[in-house]
């Protein structure tokens, strides 16, 4: 079945870039999704079709994809951006499967 | 307000049966499709189930393929999943999600327990 790789944890300072990357095979004919989810919360969609970001979402997330590997960038990342963090795509198999990644959890301090 | 609101979760025995429901609200229902996304305690995201705006194509995961069914009714606003031969490892915080399988989850659930035990 389909997967996508996802480093477990990230840690930054406060002010610091964050980096989260994604690896899927298919990537490089599918969108990624990231989403955001913090303790006890309902996950939240930061960045649409690789690198689109949602109205309300914060300018300093930003998203790429390119060839196998698609990335989630926070520059400048905060306090309060401390979460887990969840790429999404679908496989090339045209069976309408949905697959997240593991999840990575980003500690900010 | 754009809402999603599930229920139907509850403790199940092995083999048992659930439906869940997600009553949608604050938007057109029938311009979206709908997913299902679970969470097990202390573990990942996992894509469940997907369903065009019309009930038309669907798509599962290959963990509950022909166990579960979604299906939706556009003249009550509401989703649904019904999950036969429940399994331990069904035991998961199910959301449902505002989007299709190939498009972004924008609007989410809060989410219903759903635990399998004897």
């Amino acid at each position: 079945s389909y997967e996508l790789t996802q480093p477990p944890s990230v840690s930054v300072s406060p002010g610091q870039t964050a980096r989260i990357t994604c690896s899927g095979d298919a990537l490089p004919k599918k969108y990624a999704y990231w989403y955001q989810q913090k303790s006890g919360q309902a996950p939240v969609l930061v960045i649409y079709e690789d690198s689109k970001r949602p109205s309300g979402i914060p300018e300093r997330f930003s998203g790429s994809s390119s060839g196998t590997m698609a990335t989630l960038t926070i520059s400048g990342a905060q306090v309060e951006d401390e979460a887990d963090y969840y790429c999404y795509s679908t496989d090339s198999s045209g069976n309408h499967r949905g697959v997240f990644g593991g999840g990575t959890k980003l500690t900010v301090l | 307000e754009v809402q999603l609101v599930e229920s139907g979760g509850g403790v199940v025995r092995p083999g048992g049966s659930l439906r869940l429901s997600c009553a949608a609200s604050g938007f057109t229902f029938d311009d979206y499709g709908m997913s299902w996304v679970r969470q097990a305690p202390g573990k990942g995201l996992e894509w469940v189930s997907g369903i065009n705006w019309n009930g038309g194509s669907t798509g599962y995961a290959d963990s509950v393929k022909g166990r579960f069914t979604i299906s939706r009714d556009n003249a009550k606003n509401s989703l649904y999943l019904q999950m036969n031969s429940l399994r331990a490892e069904d035991t998961a915080l199910y959301h449902c999600a505002r989007g299709t399988t190939t498009d972004a989850f924008d609007i989410w659930g809060q989410g219903t327990m759903v635990t399998v035990s004897s």
